[in-house]
């Protein structure tokens, strides 16, 4: 089993709908919790951080995280063409393993 | 504030030649990491320096390494380099405490022909 998983996608969607990405992660110590969003050709760039059960409101995005579950979940809502890219879901590790872990990411695709 | 600044932003190379990659963090911040990424891999850590210090490091070979001055500047360098080195590689700039946001710069990418 991966450490974090994503599912590759692509995730296609229409505009104005609600994209949902999702990410488990394995270790279940894991205290900190990203989103990154990577435009193809582009270094990733953070765009969500949750620390704790529930969710995270900015702007359109809603960052939802459930420990019990080990689920943590980007909701983007009124989605743009604009937010065509690939999206990195990252896990700060615990114990002796106190890295980022990163998942493949998933990507995806907002139709006009 | 300014960003995550990485140099040189290309760079072609041979076979068997070394590299030597620069990253300047966020003002402020004592921790950089190192990333490889290729297609299909996906984000691969290779390091992480915190306080000129290495305080974590990832699977890979010892022709990769690297350094933190005391201005928190960090160096990779990659010695012997070989074809499957060719890669975007990513610097990323954190406070180095316990919330961990980090900040990646544009990144460089090698061309090992």
């Amino acid at each position: 089993q991966k450490e974090v998983e994503q599912n590759s996608g692509p995730l296609s969607v229409p505009e104005g709908a609600i994209a949902s990405l999702n990410c488990t992660y394995s270790d279940r110590v894991s205290q900190s919790f990203f989103w990154y969003r990577q435009y193809s050709g582009k270094s990733p760039e953070l765009i969500m951080s949750i620390y704790s059960n529930g969710d995270k409101e900015d702007g359109r995005f809603t960052a939802q995280l459930n420990k019990a579950s080990q689920y943590v979940s980007l909701l983007i809502r009124d989605s743009q063409p604009s937010d065509s890219a690939t999206y990195l879901c990252a896990v700060y590790g615990a114990g002796n393993n106190r890295k980022l872990i990163w998942g493949l990411g998933t990507s995806l695709a907002v139709n006009p | 504030k300014a960003g995550v600044t990485q140099t040189p932003r290309y760079l072609i190379k041979t076979r068997g030649q070394q590299v030597t990659l620069s990253c300047s963090p966020i003002s402020g911040h004592r921790s950089v990491s190192w990333y490889q990424q290729t297609p299909g891999q996906g984000l691969q850590f290779l390091f992480e320096y915190f306080s000129e210090t290495q305080r974590n490091k990832g699977n890979f070979p010892g022709r990769f390494s690297g350094r933190q001055f005391s201005n928190s500047r960090s160096e990779m360098n990659v010695s012997t380099l070989e074809l499957g080195d060719s890669a975007l590689y990513l610097c990323a700039s954190s406070s180095g405490t316990a919330a961990y946001e980090q900040y990646f710069g544009p990144g460089t990418r090698l061309t090992v022909t």
